[in-house]
């Protein structure tokens, strides 16, 4: 069902840099904004990014968020054991859904 | 405190009806649309529908059209989710939230805690 595809997972030691990949269309991330969201095991996902680069209050700013043509990324600098989570692409495509990133497993190794 | 705060776990047979609800608190929670989320054991999330508070106005993902029922009771500020007939694959998380922005700007900024359906016979 996912129309935004992302890498199914991704890894660093603690203080590294991590960058995951969010592929969508013209019809959604090409045309609208891109969300992050974040899911830790066993909790409700939380939002990390959302407006493309826009981070709510709260959210740490090692998490960084950018969009480009039909593409976004999360950049996580300084990768911190509680890091390690689901992360998530979505936002609106113009059959006005909201559609979902395949989600990227990180792992502090 | 701006929070969503889910129903309780369920644990049904094939067949069963089941309504779950998600009770806002702390906004004004006519004004902003409420989203279902559903995730299924070891899989991602998926987006099933919405409903504005203010109008009932509701919006399902073609996925989850005619599989389910979006509702609102904004006496009492909650949302609900309601299956007619629950099937074994129905078996998942689900999550409301609450969406914030305007336009394609729409995130979903406040989460409930989730509540975990299980259907088996």
């Amino acid at each position: 069902q996912s129309v935004l595809t992302q890498p199914p997972s991704a890894s660093g030691t603690p203080g590294q840099r991590v960058t995951i990949s969010c592929s969508g269309s013209s019809s959604n991330i090409g045309r609208n904004y891109a969300s992050w969201y974040q899911r830790l095991p066993g909790t409700a996902p939380k939002l990390l990014i959302y407006n493309n680069d826009q981070r709510p209050s709260g959210v740490p700013d090692r998490f960084s968020g950018s969009k480009s043509g039909t593409s976004a990324s999360l950049v996580i600098s300084g990768l911190r054991s509680e890091d390690e989570a689901d992360y998530y692409c979505a936002g609106w495509d113009d059959s006005l859904n909201y559609v979902f990133g395949t989600g990227t497993k990180v792992t502090v190794l | 405190e701006v929070q969503l705060v889910q129903s309780g776990a369920e644990v049904k047979k094939p067949g069963e009806s089941l309504k779950i609800s998600c009770k806002g608190s702390g906004y004004r929670f006519v004004n902003h649309w409420i989203g279902w989320v559903r995730q299924m054991p070891g899989k991602g999330l998926d987006w099933m529908g919405r409903i504005y508070p203010g109008d009932s106005d509701t919006e399902y993902s073609p996925s989850f059209e005619g599989q389910v029922t979006i509702s609102v009771d904004e006496s009492v500020s909650t949302a609900y989710l309601q299956w007619d007939s629950l099937k074994a694959s129905d078996t998942a998380t689900y999550f409301c939230a609450r969406l914030n922005g305007g336009g394609s700007d729409k995130h979903m900024d406040v989460w409930g805690q989730g509540t975990t359906v299980t259907v088996s016979s």
